[in-house]
């Protein structure tokens, strides 16, 4: 069983700059979770998809961050603009349902925010 | 609300047993165990359910107290594969019929020859 894919795993921008992020989850997981991973913490969600529409946004900054999961499978995540305390692993995960099941992680992209 | 790990940080040597535990002052729905090292995504552990049913890890044990709202994560007779940062996740209700999960900020694990 493929696991979940993310790409770019590395991006360098200068702050004010926009960044987007891609992410395909397990085939057939319904639920979808962007996460920010600032070094030395635990991650933090910022949101959750249950197929293509939005279960949690609490702690995503609208102002900046938004996100979209077309046709309830691929995702993006984009920033914009950036700001230097964006530098973090975006890591994104997928669940079969809901939160009695396991997550699987994706790699992550690292942002560097200069 | 993030939950509270302890200890930070934890080095063992190889057979030896540790204990993790996370804590959390709300009410709690499920709890979720992560290892991550370093430069890679967290890996599933373990989740323990409100009611006391349990999945997870076949060589690692964890426990949930719902009144204490306070998990604890056992790793014993450590190997150097455990090595690594540890998180606990808690999931509550987030006020709007939905499920929100937090994570700690982790406990490091380091086990030595």
């Amino acid at each position: 069983e493929a696991g979940v894919a993310q790409s770019p795993r590395y991006k360098i921008i200068e702050k004010r700059q926009s960044v987007a992020f891609w992410c395909n989850p397990i085939s057939g997981h319904a639920t979808l979770y962007w996460y920010q991973q600032i070094l030395g913490q635990g991650p933090k969600l910022l949101i959750q998809f249950q197929n293509n529409g939005v279960v949690d946004d609490s702690q995503l900054p609208k102002d900046r961050f938004s996100a979209e999961r077309l046709k309830g499978v691929d995702s993006t995540l984009k920033i914009q603009p950036a700001k230097l305390e964006d530098s973090a692993v975006y890591l994104c995960a997928s669940s079969s349902s809901g939160w009695t099941d396991t997550q699987y992680f994706g790699p992550g992209t690292r942002l560097t925010v200069l | 609300q993030q939950p509270v790990q302890s200890p930070q940080a934890v080095i063992l040597r190889e057979g030896e047993d540790a204990v993790i535990n996370c804590s959390s002052s709300k009410a709690l729905y499920s709890v979720h165990w992560y290892r991550q090292k370093h430069g890679e995504a967290p890996v599933f552990l373990m989740i323990l359910l409100k009611g006391g049913e349990q999945k997870g890890h076949e060589k690692i044990s964890a426990s949930f107290n719902e009144k204490k709202q306070q998990s604890s994560l056992y790793l014993t007779a450590s190997q150097l594969s455990y090595s690594g940062t540890y998180f606990c996740g808690t999931v509550r209700t987030s006020g709007a019929g939905s499920y929100q999960l937090t994570f700690g900020k982790g406990t490091k694990l380091s086990v030595i020859p």
